[in-house]
């Protein structure tokens, strides 16, 4: 069974760019979560999709975005690059049916913000 | 919100030797896992434990939820053990929303 999948794994962008991650959940799973890893604040929940919807979202600005398709696999998109964006940018995924809810993550995408 | 505590912040053992990492949460909890996370930025899945004892080789997990508490141990420890240990917690069920602690950075000396 593969895992979890995220491109790019790797960006340099500048400052005021945007920028789109991908992640394609394990098969069979309907939910991805997406999460942020910084030094400073460590890891935390940016928001959660189900069945193309959101349902949860974290402390984050309208800047962060995301959306999910039909398949389950999601992107989030980053507009107004600023240089804390700078960041491992994980994503994960479970099947959100009120099943057993543990999480699989991807590998990440390390962004690098000049 | 909830508050995910772990401990020791930082962990420094010879090969061969046991070691307990602790992980307090501030409130029940629907979803408890732990994590090592790789050289290279992954997760990699230890246990998802919201209670109860499990064993995996050389690694067990305990969780006393009545008590918010889960402990990590790791026996025998190789210098592959090496990394940053998470424990994730969910409030309730399928939010999607993993509140982490801030990890016990173990490196084992050979």
């Amino acid at each position: 069974k593969a895992g979890v999948t995220q491109t790019p794994r790797y960006l340099i962008k500048t400052r005021g760019q945007q920028v789109t991650l991908s992640c394609s959940p394990i098969s069979g799973h309907r939910s991805v979560s997406w999460y942020q890893q910084t030094p400073g604040q460590g890891l935390q929940f940016l928001f959660e999709y189900f069945s193309e919807t959101q349902r949860n979202k974290g402390n984050f600005p309208g800047r962060f975005s995301g959306r999910q398709f039909s398949n389950s696999r999601s992107e989030m998109n980053v507009s107004t690059l600023e240089l804390g964006d700078s960041a491992l940018y994980l994503c994960a995924s479970f099947k959100g049916d009120r099943a057993r809810d543990e999480q699989y993550f991807g590998p990440g995408t390390r962004l690098t913000v000049t | 919100g909830i508050q995910v505590e772990q401990s020791p912040p930082d962990l420094i053992l010879q090969e061969g030797a046991n070691s307990t990492l602790r992980c307090n949460f501030s409130d029940s909890v629907n979803n408890l896992q732990w994590f090592h996370q790789n050289p290279w930025g992954q997760l990699i899945n230890l246990f998802y434990i919201p209670s109860g004892t499990k064993q995996n080789g050389r690694l067990s997990a305990t969780t006393v939820a009545t008590e918010r508490y889960s402990l990590l141990y790791i026996s025998s420890s190789q210098t592959t053990d090496s990394g940053v240990y998470f424990c994730a917690v969910e409030r309730s069920s399928n939010t999607g929303k993993l509140i982490f602690g801030q990890g016990t950075t173990l490196q084992v000396k050979p």
